[in-house]
Protein backbone atom coordinates (compact mmCIF):
# COMPACT_ATOMS: atom_id res chain seq x y z
CA UNK A 1 0.00 0.00 0.00
CA UNK A 2 1.01 3.50 -0.57
CA UNK A 3 2.43 5.64 2.54
CA UNK A 4 3.49 9.25 2.41
CA UNK A 5 5.42 10.77 5.13
CA UNK A 6 6.47 14.20 5.88
CA UNK A 7 8.84 16.13 8.49
CA UNK A 8 9.56 17.48 10.56
CA UNK A 9 6.19 17.65 12.57
CA UNK A 10 6.96 20.60 14.42
CA UNK A 11 8.84 23.67 13.38
CA UNK A 12 10.12 27.00 15.29
CA UNK A 13 12.07 29.28 13.18
CA UNK A 14 13.60 33.02 13.40
CA UNK A 15 12.54 35.61 10.86
CA UNK A 16 15.08 35.57 8.28
CA UNK A 17 16.06 31.79 8.97
CA UNK A 18 16.11 29.20 6.42
CA UNK A 19 13.33 26.36 5.79
CA UNK A 20 13.40 22.79 4.38
CA UNK A 21 10.67 20.48 4.59
CA UNK A 22 10.62 17.32 3.12
CA UNK A 23 7.99 14.70 1.83
CA UNK A 24 8.11 11.02 0.74
CA UNK A 25 5.94 8.77 -0.67
CA UNK A 26 6.48 4.99 -0.80
CA UNK A 27 4.58 2.41 -2.61
CA UNK A 28 3.95 4.25 -6.28
CA UNK A 29 5.64 5.80 -9.19
CA UNK A 30 5.57 8.89 -11.07
CA UNK A 31 2.92 10.24 -8.21
CA UNK A 32 1.20 13.69 -8.63
CA UNK A 33 2.96 15.54 -5.47
CA UNK A 34 1.68 18.93 -3.70
CA UNK A 35 2.34 21.42 -1.15
CA UNK A 36 -0.77 22.92 0.29
CA UNK A 37 -0.55 25.41 3.29
CA UNK A 38 -3.21 25.83 5.26
CA UNK A 39 -4.13 29.14 7.88
CA UNK A 40 -6.41 29.39 10.41
CA UNK A 41 -10.47 30.05 8.70
CA UNK A 42 -8.80 30.04 5.47
CA UNK A 43 -8.99 26.72 4.58
CA UNK A 44 -6.19 24.94 2.19
CA UNK A 45 -4.35 26.90 -0.53
CA UNK A 46 -2.06 25.09 -3.49
CA UNK A 47 1.30 26.48 -3.19
CA UNK A 48 3.18 23.71 -5.46
CA UNK A 49 2.23 21.40 -7.57
CA UNK A 50 4.70 18.29 -9.53
CA UNK A 51 3.77 15.82 -12.09
CA UNK A 52 7.31 14.66 -12.90
CA UNK A 53 11.61 15.04 -11.52
CA UNK A 54 12.31 18.53 -12.28
CA UNK A 55 8.69 19.94 -13.13
CA UNK A 56 7.62 21.87 -10.35
CA UNK A 57 4.99 24.52 -11.04
CA UNK A 58 3.66 27.78 -8.34
CA UNK A 59 0.15 28.13 -7.93
CA UNK A 60 0.81 31.76 -5.91
CA UNK A 61 3.85 34.16 -5.41
CA UNK A 62 5.54 33.79 -2.70
CA UNK A 63 9.00 33.19 -0.31
CA UNK A 64 9.08 29.42 -1.09
CA UNK A 65 9.92 27.51 -3.42
CA UNK A 66 9.64 23.41 -4.02
CA UNK A 67 11.91 20.74 -5.51
CA UNK A 68 11.66 17.63 -6.43
CA UNK A 69 15.35 15.59 -6.98
CA UNK A 70 14.01 12.44 -6.66
CA UNK A 71 10.36 10.55 -8.14
CA UNK A 72 9.04 10.06 -4.86
CA UNK A 73 10.46 13.03 -2.82
CA UNK A 74 8.83 16.61 -2.43
CA UNK A 75 11.03 19.32 -0.64
CA UNK A 76 9.59 22.83 0.07
CA UNK A 77 11.89 25.67 1.03
CA UNK A 78 12.94 29.28 1.95
CA UNK A 79 15.94 30.88 2.05
CA UNK A 80 14.80 33.70 4.69
CA UNK A 81 11.54 33.11 5.98
CA UNK A 82 8.95 35.58 7.14
CA UNK A 83 6.22 36.12 9.85
CA UNK A 84 3.36 35.05 7.23
CA UNK A 85 5.13 31.92 6.13
CA UNK A 86 3.95 30.62 9.63
CA UNK A 87 0.87 27.61 9.16
CA UNK A 88 0.47 24.68 8.87
CA UNK A 89 2.01 22.38 5.93
CA UNK A 90 0.99 20.07 3.67
CA UNK A 91 2.34 17.68 1.65
CA UNK A 92 -0.10 14.94 -0.32
CA UNK A 93 -0.10 12.98 -3.59
CA UNK A 94 -2.19 11.84 -5.99
CA UNK A 95 -1.83 8.92 -9.08
CA UNK A 96 -1.70 11.31 -12.31
CA UNK A 97 -5.38 11.47 -13.14
CA UNK A 98 -8.13 13.88 -13.12
CA UNK A 99 -10.11 12.92 -10.34
CA UNK A 100 -8.34 10.57 -8.93
CA UNK A 101 -8.20 11.03 -4.71
CA UNK A 102 -5.54 13.06 -3.73
CA UNK A 103 -3.77 11.90 -0.18
CA UNK A 104 -2.05 13.97 2.25
CA UNK A 105 0.21 13.69 5.09
CA UNK A 106 -0.04 14.68 8.32
CA UNK A 107 1.56 18.13 7.96
CA UNK A 108 4.29 20.08 9.41
CA UNK A 109 3.40 23.21 11.65
CA UNK A 110 5.88 26.15 11.45
CA UNK A 111 5.65 28.97 13.47
CA UNK A 112 8.15 31.58 12.75
CA UNK A 113 9.09 33.88 15.69
CA UNK B 1 -12.08 28.62 -12.93
CA UNK B 2 -13.71 26.31 -10.27
CA UNK B 3 -14.52 27.26 -6.70
CA UNK B 4 -16.10 25.64 -3.66
CA UNK B 5 -18.15 27.54 -0.65
CA UNK B 6 -19.44 26.34 2.32
CA UNK B 7 -22.38 27.62 4.12
CA UNK B 8 -21.30 28.08 8.03
CA UNK B 9 -17.75 27.88 9.50
CA UNK B 10 -18.86 26.47 12.38
CA UNK B 11 -21.95 23.41 12.71
CA UNK B 12 -22.78 22.67 16.45
CA UNK B 13 -25.27 19.70 16.57
CA UNK B 14 -26.30 17.13 19.44
CA UNK B 15 -25.25 13.33 19.79
CA UNK B 16 -27.83 11.39 17.48
CA UNK B 17 -29.19 14.54 15.74
CA UNK B 18 -28.41 14.84 11.88
CA UNK B 19 -25.50 16.56 10.38
CA UNK B 20 -25.67 18.65 7.69
CA UNK B 21 -22.89 20.20 5.90
CA UNK B 22 -23.34 22.17 3.12
CA UNK B 23 -20.88 23.01 -0.11
CA UNK B 24 -22.02 24.64 -3.28
CA UNK B 25 -19.68 24.73 -6.21
CA UNK B 26 -18.68 26.93 -8.79
CA UNK B 27 -17.96 25.04 -12.65
CA UNK B 28 -18.18 25.47 -16.02
CA UNK B 29 -16.86 21.99 -16.67
CA UNK B 30 -18.22 18.78 -15.21
CA UNK B 31 -16.93 18.98 -11.71
CA UNK B 32 -15.22 16.18 -9.78
CA UNK B 33 -16.25 16.54 -6.25
CA UNK B 34 -14.55 15.64 -2.51
CA UNK B 35 -15.38 15.70 0.83
CA UNK B 36 -12.63 15.66 3.56
CA UNK B 37 -11.94 15.56 7.55
CA UNK B 38 -9.38 16.76 9.23
CA UNK B 39 -8.90 15.76 13.34
CA UNK B 40 -6.89 18.37 15.46
CA UNK B 41 -3.49 18.43 14.28
CA UNK B 42 -3.74 15.58 11.59
CA UNK B 43 -3.59 15.54 7.89
CA UNK B 44 -6.94 15.24 5.49
CA UNK B 45 -9.01 11.89 5.23
CA UNK B 46 -10.81 11.53 2.59
CA UNK B 47 -14.29 10.84 3.14
CA UNK B 48 -16.03 10.25 -0.20
CA UNK B 49 -15.77 11.63 -3.51
CA UNK B 50 -18.13 11.85 -6.29
CA UNK B 51 -16.62 11.51 -9.86
CA UNK B 52 -19.41 11.42 -12.29
CA UNK B 53 -21.27 7.98 -11.79
CA UNK B 54 -24.13 7.82 -8.85
CA UNK B 55 -25.30 10.41 -7.82
CA UNK B 56 -25.53 9.71 -4.33
CA UNK B 57 -22.44 8.58 -2.75
CA UNK B 58 -21.78 6.91 0.36
CA UNK B 59 -18.62 7.44 2.26
CA UNK B 60 -16.95 6.37 5.44
CA UNK B 61 -18.16 6.32 9.42
CA UNK B 62 -22.02 6.29 8.00
CA UNK B 63 -21.58 9.99 5.94
CA UNK B 64 -22.86 10.74 2.65
CA UNK B 65 -23.50 13.18 -0.46
CA UNK B 66 -25.65 13.72 -3.10
CA UNK B 67 -24.50 15.50 -6.02
CA UNK B 68 -27.11 18.11 -7.43
CA UNK B 69 -26.31 19.55 -10.91
CA UNK B 70 -29.27 22.16 -10.64
CA UNK B 71 -28.28 23.42 -7.28
CA UNK B 72 -24.64 23.28 -7.74
CA UNK B 73 -24.53 21.35 -4.58
CA UNK B 74 -23.31 18.86 -2.88
CA UNK B 75 -23.92 18.89 0.78
CA UNK B 76 -22.60 16.35 3.51
CA UNK B 77 -25.41 13.99 5.37
CA UNK B 78 -24.89 12.12 8.11
CA UNK B 79 -28.32 10.84 10.06
CA UNK B 80 -27.14 10.64 13.69
CA UNK B 81 -23.87 12.24 14.87
CA UNK B 82 -21.37 11.00 17.37
CA UNK B 83 -19.15 12.50 19.48
CA UNK B 84 -16.16 11.26 17.58
CA UNK B 85 -17.33 13.13 14.42
CA UNK B 86 -16.90 16.53 15.99
CA UNK B 87 -13.82 17.64 13.15
CA UNK B 88 -13.23 19.82 10.35
CA UNK B 89 -14.66 19.43 7.13
CA UNK B 90 -13.76 20.53 3.61
CA UNK B 91 -15.34 20.67 0.37
CA UNK B 92 -13.29 20.00 -2.84
CA UNK B 93 -13.32 20.49 -6.17
CA UNK B 94 -11.01 19.57 -9.35
CA UNK B 95 -11.93 19.67 -12.93
CA UNK B 96 -10.49 17.98 -16.21
CA UNK B 97 -7.98 19.54 -17.85
CA UNK B 98 -6.87 21.33 -14.54
CA UNK B 99 -4.32 18.51 -13.63
CA UNK B 100 -6.02 16.84 -10.91
CA UNK B 101 -5.37 19.77 -8.76
CA UNK B 102 -7.87 20.39 -5.78
CA UNK B 103 -9.54 23.83 -4.54
CA UNK B 104 -11.11 23.91 -1.13
CA UNK B 105 -13.78 25.64 0.64
CA UNK B 106 -12.54 27.21 3.68
CA UNK B 107 -13.84 24.29 5.91
CA UNK B 108 -16.98 23.81 8.32
CA UNK B 109 -15.99 23.17 11.78
CA UNK B 110 -17.95 20.53 13.60
CA UNK B 111 -19.21 20.05 17.26
CA UNK B 112 -21.18 17.55 18.94
CA UNK B 113 -22.82 18.23 21.95
CA UNK B 114 -24.17 15.58 24.43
Amino acid sequence: SQTIHQWPATLVQPVGSPLSLECTVEGTSNPNLYWYRQAAGRGLQLLFYSVGIGQISSEVPQNLSASRPQDRQFILSSKKLLLSDSGFYLCAWSAGTTGNTIYFGEGSWLTVV
Amino acid sequence: AQSVTQLGSHVSVSEGALVLLRCNYSSSVPPYLFWYVQYPNQGLQLLLKYTSAATLVKGINGFEAEFKKSETSFHLTKPSAHMSDAAEYFCAVSVAGGGNKLTFGTGTQLKVEL
